[in-house]
This record gives C-alpha cells, sequence and structure tokens, in this order.
C-alpha cells in the first residue's frame, strides 16, 4: 500500500445500527494514525490517535483499533445516531510531522 | 472561542487576482500546518511551521504559493495570480510540539476559496 485509503466511500444506515470503516497505510516509516471527523461547515474534529500496534481507543459509541504491522486501522461506531452523520477521515504520520489522509467516508444516518 | 480560526470563511475571487488567508492558532501551540482539499479528495499537506520557522514545504505549493508566520503566532497564506485550478479548501492546523507522537494537529474550519 502506498497511500492511505479508506473503505468504504460513503455509507448509509438506519438510526441504532452499528457500522464500522476500514483505512489502510503504508506501514513502513509510521509514528502514529489519526482519526477525524469531519460534519459540514464545521472544524475537522479530533477523535483518536494511536501508536501502538494493537491499540483500542474508546470515546462514548466510537471505537477505534490499530494494526501496525499490516497497516490497517478500524472505526466502529455503535447505534448510530443522526448526529453521527459527518465525514470521517483517517491520516497517517510518518516520521516528519505532516499527516497524509485518505479520502474519507461520508456517513448518513438516517433516523 | 480557543480553537483554531481561519478568516475568511469564503473567498470568491476572479482569475489572476491575489487572495490572502489567515489563521490564528490555539494560543500555546508552537507549529502551525496548511493542508488543501479539493473535491473528492482529503486534505493534502501544503506546509508547516514550528515557531516563525517554515520547516517544510510540499510540492504542491508552486512559487505563487507564500505562507508567513511572522511572530510565531498567526499565519497567512497568499496566494498570486490564482488560476481556476486553486479552488479548494483550504485548512490551518496547529499542534502542541509536543515530542510525543501523539501530539494532536487540531483544525480550523478552512477557507472556501473559488476561482472564476
Amino acid at each position: 500500500i502506498l497511500n492511505v485509503e479508506q473503505s468504504p466511500q460513503s455509507l448509509h444506515v438506519q438510526e441504532g445500527d452499528s457500522t464500522n470503516f476500514t483505512c489502510s497505510f503504508p506501514s513502513s516509516n509510521f509514528y502514529a494514525l489519526h482519526w477525524y471527523r469531519w460534519e459540514t461547515a464545521k472544524s475537522p474534529e479530533a477523535l483518536f490517535v494511536m501508536t501502538l500496534n494493537g491499540d483500542e481507543k474508546k470515546k462514548g459509541r466510537i471505537s477505534a483499533t490499530l494494526n501496525t504491522k499490516e497497516g490497517y486501522s478500524y472505526l466502529y461506531i455503535k447505534g448510530s445516531q443522526p448526529e453521527d452523520s459527518a465525514t470521517y477521515l483517517c491520516a497517517r504520520r510518518g516520521s516528519n510531522y505532516k499527516l497524509t489522509f485518505g479520502k474519507g467516508t461520508l456517513l448518513t444516518v438516517n433516523p | 472561542d480557543t480553537g483554531v480560526s481561519q478568516n475568511p470563511r469564503h473567498k470568491i475571487t476572479k482569475r489572476g487576482q491575489n487572495v490572502t488567508f489567515r489563521c490564528d492558532p490555539i494560543s500555546e501551540h508552537n507549529r502551525l500546518y496548511w493542508y488543501r482539499q479539493t473535491l473528492g479528495q482529503g486534505p493534502e499537506f501544503l506546509t508547516y511551521f514550528q515557531n516563525e520557522a517554515q520547516l517544510e514545504k510540499s510540492r504542491l505549493l508552486s512559487d505563487r504559493f507564500s505562507a508567513e508566520r511572522p511572530k510565531g503566532s498567526f499565519s497567512t497564506l497568499e496566494i498570486q495570480r490564482t488560476e481556476q485550478g486553486d479552488s479548494a479548501m483550504y485548512l490551518c492546523a496547529s499542534s502542541l510540539n509536543s515530542a510525543s507522537s501523539t501530539d494532536t494537529q487540531y483544525f480550523g474550519p478552512g477557507t472556501r476559496l473559488t476561482v472564476l
């Protein structure tokens, strides 16, 4: 994998459904993996920063896991709510400080 | 509001004009970053500052682009002789400059540029 890739590109779920997205990234020269939530007309909101293989982070109904050896991270949302509708971005940080982003997953939660 | 702020939020200009955007980072943050997002893409790194020093510039940053952070506080991004391909969302972020690899970048709401 040369770039940061996210799947699916978009997702429609019903309120109450649980869902998950995937972020794949180059595993070499890896320092950290960031997840952001970006709602329209707002600032991207930092959700998680993960660095260690096997890391798991949780914030309310949202959780994330990290596999640095194979280069992937999963983001899970339990019991989706309409206010979870947003674009979810992952970004990889290498030895410099810049973030390399995926294209994002657009989540729409229907009431 | 103690978050990252950006002004203006929207800018419409004609091709060939110069534009300047401003970013005010979180007050104690030493690092400041500029990213650009075009339609259908994720944000792409443009440049970053540690205090007033510009430490890295992307190849995306042509000679028409210049960024400054004169006193290590706010930053400006200027685009000269704008082209239609410059139309994008310009995002600014700041971070604390922690030695930890978990140093988090906090983003502003962006400036959306439309070049007619």
